[in-house]
């Protein structure tokens, strides 16, 4: 069965700093997804970024970047400047064609000021 | 934006009450999943539909919790009855499967129903 791991349950970083939230995962597969969602205190899952397995390149969204590590099943996300908005819970979460998505326990990063 | 639309926000119940919640997928999509999010368990998988056929509902408590999708706009998860145990978030996202290149298909989550068993 596939399953995520989020090491970190709290990261903490400085405005204006960058943080790397960390993500490992395990499947057998060689082609899925991969996610990390935001979730501030409204609740709303949003999406931050995604990675697709078959591709070599990691995905960066503004601030947001990953470090895809295929070999290793490391999905780690790097937020540069960070700012006070970021502050959430993040999961990291894997998905593999017709099954379901599975999530990691979340890591809760507070941004100080 | 296509949202997700979830109903109720909140719920407060009292427990052997019968609890609906309700989700309107994003038109067009073919995959809805309900969540459920705790604070101790973190985000559980109940059920997800595939073209309105269910695919999965290991992760639901069989004797008292059951997914429908009635047609396509309209998927809904009773507890009945209900116990405190179950008061949880309670999310559902939809998406297309299989997803195109083009990167625009991922699931959307609607806001979520949060639950209180009393």
């Amino acid at each position: 069965a596939q399953t995520v791991t989020q090491s970190q349950p709290e990261m903490s970083v400085q405005e204006a700093e960058t943080v790397t939230l960390s993500c490992t995962y395990d499947t057998s597969e060689s082609d899925y997804y991969l996610f990390w969602y935001k979730q501030p205190p409204s609740r709303q899952m949003i999406l931050v970024i995604r990675q697709e397995a078959y591709k070599q390149q990691n995905a960066t969204e503004n601030r947001f970047s990953v470090n895809f590590q295929k070999a290793a099943k490391s999905f780690s996300l790097k937020i540069s400047d960070s700012q006070l908005g970021d502050a959430a819970m993040y999961f990291c979460a894997y998905w593999y064609n017709n099954n379901d998505m599975r999530f990691g326990a979340g890591t809760r990063l507070t941004v100080k000021p | 934006d296509a949202r997700v639309t979830q109903t109720p926000r909140h719920k407060v119940t009292e427990m052997g009450q019968e609890v609906t919640m309700r989700c309107q997928p994003i038109l067009g999509h073919n995959t809805v999943f309900w969540y459920r999010q705790t604070m101790m368990q973190g985000l559980e998988l109940l059920a997800y539909f595939r073209n309105r056929a269910p695919l999965d509902d290991s992760g639901m408590p069989k004797d008292r919790f059951s997914a429908e999708m009635p047609d396509a706009t309209l998927a809904t998860l009773k507890i009945q009855p209900s116990e405190p145990r179950d008061s949880a978030v309670y999310f559902c996202a939809s998406g297309l499967v299989p997803w195109g290149s083009s990167g625009a298909n991922v699931l959307t989550f609607g806001a979520g129903s949060r639950l209180t068993v009393l």
